[in-house]
């Protein structure tokens, strides 16, 4: 069945620093790729997303490529900063189902100043 | 920018009480789901609605759980009879394009005693 792995965390990073979350993804088709993003006490925001393959995504300073060749997905930032600090979510859907999306199971970040 | 709504924000109830989540989804969105996120644990699918009707359901959406669209805006999740595993954080979602993904509301904390 479809799944989603990312690294295992806590993730800390001083401030500036840069950052990668890996994520590899099993699926069959051709899902789309999502990275969601949830604040300490918030609910899950939609961070960035690539629908097919060599697509890249990004949004406030990250990025991430859909790369169908390795099924990955990565987050990176170049140089992260406190108010980055959350739980980062990799998740896909698989094309056939109308957005029932499985999640990986987050990645803490920490950003010291 | 419009936002999925939820209410309430934290609901404490006894094992075996019925329950009712509430969301305002999206105005114009017409996909509509629930997920839950069990504190330190993934984020789970359980339901996805479309057209008035279930489009899709996971193994953890059995009997004890219901949707409804009452109305134009409000989407509910209903637990019959809840059980001390169904504590955890229930999330709506809500979507237009799917496969560009959806868009969440913070959250019910529901915690059952």
């Amino acid at each position: 069945g479809n799944s989603v792995t990312q690294m295992e965390g806590p993730v800390t990073l001083s401030e500036e620093a840069f950052l990668t979350i890996n994520c590899t993804y099993t699926a069959t088709g051709y899902p789309s790729l999502f990275w969601y993003v949830q604040y300490p006490g918030e609910g899950l925001q939609l961070l960035l997303k690539a629908t097919k393959a060599d697509d890249k995504g990004s949004n406030k300073g990250f990025e991430a490529t859909y790369r169908k060749e390795t099924t990955s997905f990565h987050l990176e930032k170049g140089s992260v900063q406190v108010s980055d600090s959350a739980v980062y979510f990799c998740a896909l859907s698989d094309g056939r189902s109308q957005g029932n999306l499985i999640f990986g199971k987050g990645t803490k970040l920490s950003v010291k100043p | 920018e419009p936002e999925v709504t939820q209410t309430p924000s934290h609901q404490v109830t006894q094992m075996g009480q019925e329950v009712i989540l509430r969301c305002v989804p999206i105005s114009n969105h017409l996909y509509f789901y629930w997920y839950r996120q069990i504190l330190g644990q993934k984020v789970e699918f359980l339901v996805s609605f479309y057209n008035n009707e279930i489009s899709e359901k996971s193994e953890i959406f059995d009997d004890q759980f219901s949707v409804e669209r009452p109305d134009g805006s409000n989407f509910t999740l209903k637990i019959r009879s809840t059980k001390l595993e169904d504590s955890a954080m229930y999330f709506c979602a809500s979507s237009d394009r799917p496969i560009a993904g959806v868009l969440f509301g913070p959250g019910t904390r529901l915690t059952v005693l």
